[in-house]
């Protein structure tokens, strides 16, 4: 069965930089695109931006352009999510999920809490 | 603020009907992309309800469904449950591939 499990809470420093994984099994990872999507604490979803782990192309939505960056380890079926410069406001739950060609998530991550504070 | 736009928050009495309204603009919606929704329980990730505007993957019952015209989209409860209380979100694309999110509509079962 698809599984994506993702990389452990981190609390943070502001300026500082995080990066979380996504390890897929269950498919054949560089079939399908990730997305990463992110939850401020009772917020909604945002967007942040995907990886096709077959090319390691990106697109990156505008208000992460330059700030963050996604990679990808075919080798081990890992996505990462890394975002720099970190600030208070960045505290989210960061989650990965599976992309399809009709656009939905139907596979999500059971997220990562990153906690942003001095 | 999101380019989709929800309703805060709907409620509900149980065994009623309740709709969510998913409003975008002609260049995501209206563009002719498909109109996805979510339902998120407290403390866990969000779960796919509706895909392809009126799609239900296996396993979501049939009270759950969504509907699709121009600008704007849908999505219907009927027979609502106490275990329908959640918040929902509707998602779609816009032209440049990017992912867009409504703001999320909390449903309350009175």
């Amino acid at each position: 069965q698809v599984q994506l499990v993702q990389s452990g809470a981190e609390v943070k420093k502001p300026g500082a930089s995080v990066k979380v994984s996504c390890k897929a099994s269950g498919y054949t990872f560089t079939g399908y695109y990730m997305h990463w999507v992110r939850q401020a604490p009772g917020q909604g979803l945002e967007w942040m931006g995907w990886i096709n782990p077959n090319s390691g192309g990106t697109n990156y939505a505008q208000k992460f352009q330059g700030w963050v960056t996604m990679t990808r380890d075919t080798s081990i079926s890992t996505a990462y999510m890394e975002l720099s410069r970190l600030r208070s406001d960045d505290t989210a739950v960061y989650y990965c999920a599976r992309g399809v060609t009709r656009g939905y998530y139907l596979y999500w991550g059971q997220g990562t809490l990153v906690t942003v504070s001095s | 603020q999101s380019v989709l736009t929800q309703p805060p928050s709907v409620s509900g009495a149980p065994g009623q009907r309740v709709t969510i309204s998913c409003t975008g603009s002609s260049s995501n919606i209206g563009a002719g992309y498909d109109v996805h929704w979510y339902q998120q329980l407290p403390g866990t990730a969000p779960k796919l309800l509706i895909y392809g505007n009126s799609n239900r993957p296996s396993g979501v019952p049939d009270r759950f469904s969504g509907s699709k015209s121009g600008t704007s989209a849908s999505l219907a409860i009927t027979g609502l449950q106490a275990e329908d209380e959640a918040d929902y979100y509707c998602q779609s694309y816009d032209s440049s591939l990017s992912a867009l999110f409504g703001g999320g509509t909390k449903l309350t079962v009175l």
